[in-house]
Formats: structure tokens, C-alpha cells, sequence
């Protein structure tokens, strides 16, 4: 079936550096989402991408969507402690526009 | 952020207890979810309501029953359940059909089964 996927699931950094992170789709999809749960917290949409090769900026974050539309990046670029938390990207699901496929995250902690 | 409401945040209960858990979206969305997230395990979708109508039960144990009796409520009754039925049970919403199909997550219900 349809699989979305991000490895690794654990990244930890030093605040001040620069963070990446990748979501690899099996199949193409329409449009990618990115969420980010806060520890004890719940899934809070961030973004969307549509069209292949998409940039979008929101502050230090930088989402790009892949040319093939497979594949999707989330850089942060000088971490903070706030960035602490998971990052979801997710895809619809072919045919069925309601329901998404949730990757397992990235769960980033940031070194003070 | 009040757009989803879940009421219990918190439930214990043991394995020969019923209960239930309650969504309620104040957006106007057409679309409902019931989400799984266990520790070590990506979000997991149990259920869909789409204009009220169930549209996809991903094999979830009949222990598990949805009630969606109007586009802003969502219920999820439970009875008989099981240790490993211990999670966060999300809910979310989302308006269908348009463009921009983002999802709205509730606090979500954090449930023990002792």
C-alpha cells in the first residue's frame, strides 16, 4: 500500500545549527502536508506544498516539495528550543482525497 | 486553539468497562477522524466520517464503535478493550472537496486500560 516515510525518527542538535529533514512518498502524490506535535501536545498543521518543485518560507522554516512530487524537505535553519517537537509530513491518499497518510515523524530535540 | 474539542483528556479503565469519547468541531467541517497514536508508531487512522456517512474502517477491532450523529460531534465507544488499546486517541476534522484539505487535531484523550 501507499507508504510515506521519514527517517531517521530521532535527531538531536545543538541550538544555533541548521536542521533537515526529508519525507519520501512510494507514489506521487497531488499534494504533501507537514504537521508538528509539541511534546504532550497534538498535531498542528504547518503547511502545504501542490505544485512540483514548490518553495515556501515561514520564518526559519523552509519547506520544498520534490520535482517529481515523491518526495518533500523541511529545513529549519538556526534552531531554537521551540523547534523542539515531531514533525509529520503526509500525503492523500490516492482516490481518496479526505484521508491522508501520515509519515512516523522526526522527533527533534534541541541542546541549549 | 478551540476548534476541536475532546472530552475526556484523560481515562482510565479497565477491560470490563464501557465508555466513550467525545469530538466536537466548532469549524464547520464536513469531514471527521478518529486517529491511534501509540508510542513508537506513526498516527494511525481508525475511522472516517465524511457528510456523516462512515467512510473507511481500517480494520479496527469491533471493540472500537464510531457514532457520528451530526457533522460537529464524533463519538468513539469502547468496551472490552485490551492493554495495547492504551494511547492517545485523536480526533480531527477537515473541510473536503477544496484545495486546501489540512486537518484540524483535537487535544486528543490520553486512555489507560488497566
Amino acid at each position: 500500500g501507499q507508504q510515506v516515510m521519514q527517517i531517521p525518527q530521532y535527531q538531536h542538535v545543538q541550538e544555533g545549527e541548521d536542521f533537515t529533514t526529508y519525507c519520501n512518498s512510494s507514489t506521487t502524490l497531488s499534494n504533501i502536508q507537514w504537521y508538528k506535535q509539541r511534546p504532550g501536545g497534538h498535531p498542528v498543521f504547518l503547511i502545504q506544498l501542490v505544485k512540483s518543485g514548490e518553495v515556501k518560507k515561514q520564518k526559519r522554516l523552509t519547506f520544498q516539495f520534490g520535482e517529481a512530487k515523491k518526495n518533500s524537505s523541511l529545513h529549519i535553519t538556526a534552531t531554537q528550543t521551540t523547534d523542539v517537537g515531531t514533525y509529520f509530513c503526509a500525503g492523500p491518499v490516492t482516490g481518496a482525497n479526505s484521508k491522508l497518510t501520515f509519515g512516523k515523524g522526526i522527533t527533534l530535540s534541541v541542546r541549549p | 486553539e478551540t476548534g476541536v474539542t475532546q472530552t475526556p483528556r484523560h481515562l482510565v479503565m479497565g477491560m470490563t468497562n464501557k465508555k466513550s469519547l467525545k469530538c466536537e468541531q466548532h469549524l464547520g467541517h464536513n469531514a471527521m477522524y478518529w486517529y491511534k497514536q501509540s508510542a513508537k508508531k506513526p498516527l494511525e487512522l481508525m475511522f472516517v466520517y465524511s457528510l456523516e456517512e462512515r467512510v473507511e474502517n481500517n480494520s479496527v477491532p469491533s471493540r472500537f464503535s464510531p457514532e457520528c450523529p451530526n457533522s460537529s460531534h464524533l463519538f468513539l465507544h469502547l468496551h472490552t478493550l485490551q492493554p495495547e488499546d492504551s494511547a492517545l486517541y485523536l480526533c480531527a476534522s477537515s473541510q473536503t472537496g477544496q484545495g486546501l484539505n489540512e486537518q484540524f487535531f483535537g487535544p486528543g484523550t490520553r486512555l489507560t486500560v488497566l
